[in-house]
């Protein structure tokens, strides 16, 4: 059985850095990529980034609003997609969510962590 | 970056059809991805590459994907059908290849 499981948030000051991991079971975690997408509160859904496996570099992808702040790492050995989150922004308070970046939709997904940002 | 645009509620009374479009320049050249959405919990996939079911998803949903506009179809509405609903593409020629719509409000009168 395939899970996902999101930790690390929690209640920061705007400025500071948070590290979440996202703990994958279940599948070959190395053969994947991963993808964390975030939902402010009473907000839709946003796609932060995502990283590719190895087999296609490894290499990133982020959306605008983090891109330069954020960084998506992976430790294939310990079946971690991990999300590195620096300089945050009060507006970076949300659910943050990974997935794996199936294709053909996004069938698993973990349950989600919980960042605040304030003050 | 690629834009899709969802109208923001839908109502409809149970037993009826409610229907959820989502809107993309040349939307129906890419493959769209359906979520559900119900309060506090994470996205499940309800449709994906534009009308596939994933195993578990009732026949009662079911999508369609053409020119500017994709859309997502819920047959015999049940009250547990009551959730936001978002659309999703690829964009992969863009920098900003994860697309989500902005999202459906779905209710049950």
């Amino acid at each position: 059985e395939v899970q996902l499981v999101e930790s690390g948030g929690g209640l920061v000051q705007p400025g500071r850095s948070l590290r979440l991991s996202c703990t994958a079971s279940g599948f070959t975690f190395g053969d994947y990529a991963m993808s964390w997408v975030r939902q402010a509160p009473g907000k839709g859904l946003e796609w932060v980034g995502f990283i590719r496996s190895k087999a296609y570099g490894g290499t990133t992808e982020y959306a605008a609003s983090v891109k330069g702040r954020f960084t998506i790492s992976r430790d294939d050995s310990k079946s971690i997609a991990y999300l590195q989150m620096n300089s945050l922004k009060t507006e970076d308070t949300a659910v943050y969510y990974c997935t794996r970046d199936d294709r053909s939709g996004w069938y698993y997904w973990g349950q989600g962590t919980l960042v605040t940002v304030s003050s | 970056s690629y834009v899709l645009t969802q109208p923001p509620s839908v109502s409809v009374a149970p037993g009826q059809t409610a229907r959820i479009t989502c809107g993309g320049n040349n939307i129906g050249s890419k493959s769209v991805h359906w979520y559900q959405q119900k309060p506090g919990q994470a996205p499940v996939l309800v449709v994906y590459d534009d009308s596939d079911r994933p195993s578990g998803i009732p026949e009662r949903f079911s999508g369609s994907n053409s020119g500017n506009t994709a859309t997502l179809t819920i047959s015999r509405v049940e009250a547990g059908d009551e959730a936001d609903y978002y659309c999703q593409v690829w964009d992969s020629s863009s920098d900003h290849p994860r697309v989500f719509g902005t999202g459906t409000k779905v209710t049950v009168l």
